[in-house]
């Protein structure tokens, strides 16, 4: 068992449309990051949360460390959101991430 | 452009050749990483650095993979007698003493 889960792994979702992608883990962490990533591999980090709720623009994410789990909320979707969504949490000493396996994203017009 | 850079962008290999890349990291991050990307999966810790001290390292990195980084500042990552195995996306981030990392391009590898 991946000790970063995403589900789900691919979405479709129609432009407007409200889009939520989640992540649970196993393992002890003190950050949780949601980056995105656009087809030729670039990566970006779209939040680093450790607790509670962060919102940027029409993205908000959410952590709760009892449950370990977190979500991704996109509102009112449009095609430009078309990426793979990766969810890695902060373990360890070195603070190296562990990545789950991604949510291609894609937003049909 | 002040970001983390990586170079090549794309390397085209045959198996069995040696391979080296190279990560600059933002000025003054004394923390890199490398980390590998398949196909379809997420990527996948492979080394961590702290100035020039090589701190951990995946079992992911075989004997015939070797990174350094002299004087703390760009790294490189060579990879020899390289296998089909080894094509990937090899991704390279650095960060301040926080938990940010931030993201280069990355290098993709073919071997054929």
């Amino acid at each position: 068992k991946n000790e970063v889960e995403q589900s789900p792994q691919n979405l479709t979702a129609q432009e407007g449309e409200f889009i939520t992608i989640n992540c649970s883990y196993s393992v002890g962490i003190s950050a949780l990051h949601w980056l995105q990533q656009h087809p030729g591999g670039g990566i970006v980090s779209l939040f680093m949360l450790s607790s509670g709720k962060k919102k940027h623009g029409r993205l908000i994410a959410t952590i709760n460390i009892q449950e370990k789990h977190s979500s991704l909320h996109i509102t009112a979707s449009h095609p430009r959101d078309s990426a793979v969504y990766i969810c890695a949490v902060v373990g360890g000493a070195t603070n190296k991430l562990i990545f789950g396996t991604g949510t291609l994203l894609a937003v049909q017009p | 452009d002040t970001g983390v850079s990586q170079d090549p962008r794309h390397k085209i290999t045959k198996r069995g050749q040696n391979v080296t890349f190279r990560c600059d990291p933002i000025s003054e991050h004394n923390r890199l990483y490398w980390y590998r990307q398949t196909l379809g999966q997420g990527p996948e810790f492979l080394t961590y650095f702290q100035n020039e001290a090589q701190l951990e390292k995946s079992r992911l990195l075989s004997d015939r993979f070797s990174a350094e980084r002299p004087k703390g500042s760009f790294s490189t990552l060579e990879i020899q007698r390289t296998e089909q195995g080894d094509s990937a996306m090899y991704l390279c981030a650095s960060s301040p003493a926080t938990d940010t990392q931030y993201f280069g391009p990355g290098t993709r590898l073919t071997v054929l």
